[in-house]
């Protein structure tokens, strides 16, 4: 979507192996979120930020560290990947709570 | 916790007919949200609606907060209107219902 994107789009990783995601934004938008979406459960948050250095957990936090240095990035990192984690992973941006979410076109991540 | 729910969970139509989509709620409404996943897995913003009515071209959307729900209208509905369509509520973050699987028949 405009004004935001998610790198990379695919990724093939290894069990144990630390993986970073990245979300980048140019709309200047104050609130940040990472959700993954796997068959059966529908779209769950991992984690989001509300401002720089500001984050908070989702419902499905275990296993995952977020960090925003800036406005424009978000990044999303699996310590050490597993099987489980294998999902398509989407960053979302908003100007506010009172504002609609747009997100990226997602990241697919398998971890083998 | 916050729950969503959406149905029916699957619907398949005629090209051309009309078809209309629930969302109830268990809490007071904030950031009330519907959004459309087409085939290839892009999610597109649909509507932000806390209350009220909203049009935009063949689609509208009207929650009722005091009853705690949402209902998306697709009117005429089109093969490019085929796909997944969320709801989702929240405070600072949302939280998504299941979705409902539309399929339309060209």
């Amino acid at each position: 979507d405009a004004g935001i994107t998610q790198s990379p789009r695919h990724k093939v990783t290894e069990t144990g192996t630390p993986v970073t995601l990245r979300c980048h934004q140019t709309e200047n938008h104050r609130y940040m979120y990472w959700y993954r979406q796997d068959p059966g459960h529908g779209l769950r948050l991992i984690h989001y930020s509300y401002g720089v250095k500001d984050t908070d957990k989702g419902e499905v936090s275990d296993g995952y560290s977020v960090s925003r240095s800036k406005t424009e990035d978000f990044l999303l990192t699996l310590e050490s990947a597993t099987s489980s984690q294998t999902s398509v992973y989407f960053c979302a941006i908003s100007p506010g709570q009172a504002y609609g979410y747009t997100f990226g076109s997602g990241t697919r991540l398998t971890v083998v | 916790g916050i729950q969503v729910e959406q149905s029916p969970p699957d619907l398949i139509l005629q090209e051309g007919a009309n078809s209309t989509l629930r969302c109830n709620f268990s809490d007071s409404v904030n950031n009330l949200q519907w959004f459309h996943q087409n085939p290839w897995g892009q999610l597109i913003n649909l509507f932000y609606i806390p209350s009220g009515t909203k049009q935009n071209g063949r689609l509208s959307a009207t929650t009722v907060a005091t009853e705690r729900y949402s209902l998306l209208y697709i009117s005429s509905s089109q093969t490019t209107d085929s796909g997944v369509y969320f709801c989702a509520f929240g405070d600072d973050k949302i939280i998504f219902g299941k979705g409902t699987r539309l399929h339309i028949l060209p």
